[in-house]
């Protein structure tokens, strides 16, 4: 079983919808959580830390429930803007040991 | 203040040539990272080394790969003797001392291995 597991998508959705991605992380030492961005041929970027209250940044919600060692990320009004690679990232030990989910893409279409 | 640097950006070798990929990260951090990505695949952690230590190795290859941090200089990932295998994106991060989890991607080098 992979440490940090994503449905791979492809998530195709018409511009205005919700969308939303899940993340479940096998190991329950794991201490921080995030949510990274990459667009085709990019580099990652931070989109978002997760927190175990939830948190929310404009039209992204992130949830973390550690009884259940899962994640989401709840995307509203989908722009087209917003088609990319979303990543699941958890991290262990204080900083190093990261893992990365190997992503759900997002289509956003017209 | 200038993002993570790495280059090459672009970078090709033949079977058995070494390849040297560079990262510079931001200034103020003192922690790198090192990933590679295969294509349609997620990143994987293969260094973290902070200034003149490598911390966790956990990730890297037992042959052909080495990494460092000098105390002057940028990071290097070598890997001698490539193979058609290592045709990959490599990314560097970096991070500030006080936030280690927070992650800043360089744009990556892809090598290609003819």
């Amino acid at each position: 079983r992979k440490e940090v597991e994503q449905d791979p998508g492809p998530f195709n959705v018409p511009e205005g919808a919700t969308v939303a991605f899940n993340c479940t992380y096998s190991n329950s030492a794991s201490q921080s959580f995030f949510w990274y961005r990459q667009d085709c041929r990019k580099e990652p970027k931070l989109l978002m830390s997760v927190y175990s209250s939830g948190n929310e940044d404009g039209r992204f919600t992130a949830q973390l429930n550690r009884a259940s060692q899962y994640i989401s990320l709840l995307i509203r009004d989908s722009k087209l803007s917003d088609s990319a690679t979303y990543l699941c990232v958890v991290n262990k030990n204080g900083g190093f040991k990261t893992i990365f989910g190997a992503g759900t893409r997002l289509f956003v279409k017209a | 203040n200038a993002g993570v640097m790495q280059n090459p950006r672009h970078l090709v070798r033949r079977r058995g040539q070494e390849a040297r990929l560079r990262c510079s990260p931001m200034k103020g951090h003192s922690h790198v990272y090192w990933y590679r990505q295969l294509p349609e695949e997620g990143l994987k952690f293969m260094v973290y080394l902070q200034k003149e230590n490598i911390i966790d190795e956990s990730g890297m290859p037992k042959e052909r790969f080495s990494a460092e941090f000098p105390k002057e200089g940028p990071s290097i990932l070598r890997i001698q003797q490539v193979v058609r295998g290592d045709s990959a994106a490599y990314f560097c991060a970096s991070s500030p001392p006080e936030r280690r989890n927070e992650q800043f991607f360089g744009p990556g080098t892809r090598l290609t291995v003819l």
